[in-house]
């Protein structure tokens, strides 16, 4: 079966400090990949999205990047969190007009 | 500029009764619409989606329909229960190797017993 892992669940770190959440999918060959990002109040917006591995387009300026070292594996990272990077993060996956959402990283920067 | 809108941010409704959430968009290159279902702390469920070669999709208690014409779609919700309470995002996507979706802002919809 196809399913999707992301961790962690939640996360607090302080401003300045680094960020990386990782995304893994299972059952599936080459799937599209993407990182949203829920803001309080706010709509989910796309971040990045892959295509495969090392091709990564970034939607939104910010002081995020992400990486695809592998078919299955989409990172989200960042060198220093900025207050405003606070959210709901949540990687998914898609191999045709189907999405499969993960459970999400709820990311408080203090 | 938002190309997925979703003008309510909260819709209260008493259960039973039916639950109508709308979603406008401006890229006519969209084609093909989804709606998903977010609980906090969770990851979206996906719910119902119409291709743009339709104008109406029926699943059990859900319905969308869709006006080209007017970039239009609604979700009805018939009959509503306390536990379709959530956020409800309206998702378009075009065409394109990625197939990225873009999303609307949301409608809280509370269900009342």
């Amino acid at each position: 079966s196809q399913t999707i892992h992301q961790w962690p669940a939640t996360l607090v770190q302080p401003v300045g400090s680094p960020l990386s959440l990782e995304c893994t999918v299972e059952g599936t060959s080459n799937p599209n990949l993407y990182w949203y990002r829920q803001a309080a109040g706010r709509g989910l917006q796309l971040l990045f999205y892959s295509v495969g591995i090392g091709q990564i387009s970034s939607e939104v300026p910010q002081n995020l990047s992400a990486s695809r070292p592998q078919d299955r594996q989409f990172i989200l990272s960042s060198k220093k969190l900025l207050l405003s990077d606070s959210g709901f993060y949540l990687c998914a996956w898609s191999v045709s007009s189907g999405y499969t959402f993960g459970s999400g990283t709820r990311l408080t920067v203090v | 500029d938002q190309q997925v809108k979703q003008n309510s941010p909260s819709l209260s409704v008493q259960e039973g009764r039916i639950s109508i959430l709308n979603c406008d968009y401006t890229n006519s290159m969209f084609d093909y619409f989804l709606w998903y279902k977010k609980y906090p702390a969770e990851g979206p469920t996906f719910l119902i989606s119409i291709s743009s070669i339709k104008d109406k999709n029926e699943d059990g208690r859900f319905t969308v329909f869709l006006n080209k014409s007017a970039k239009h779609l609604s979700l009805h919700i018939v009959p509503s229960q306390p536990g379709d309470s959530a956020v409800y995002f309206c998702a378009a996507s075009g065409t394109g190797s990625a197939r990225q979706l873009t999303f609307g802002s949301g409608t809280q919809l509370t269900v009342l017993p």
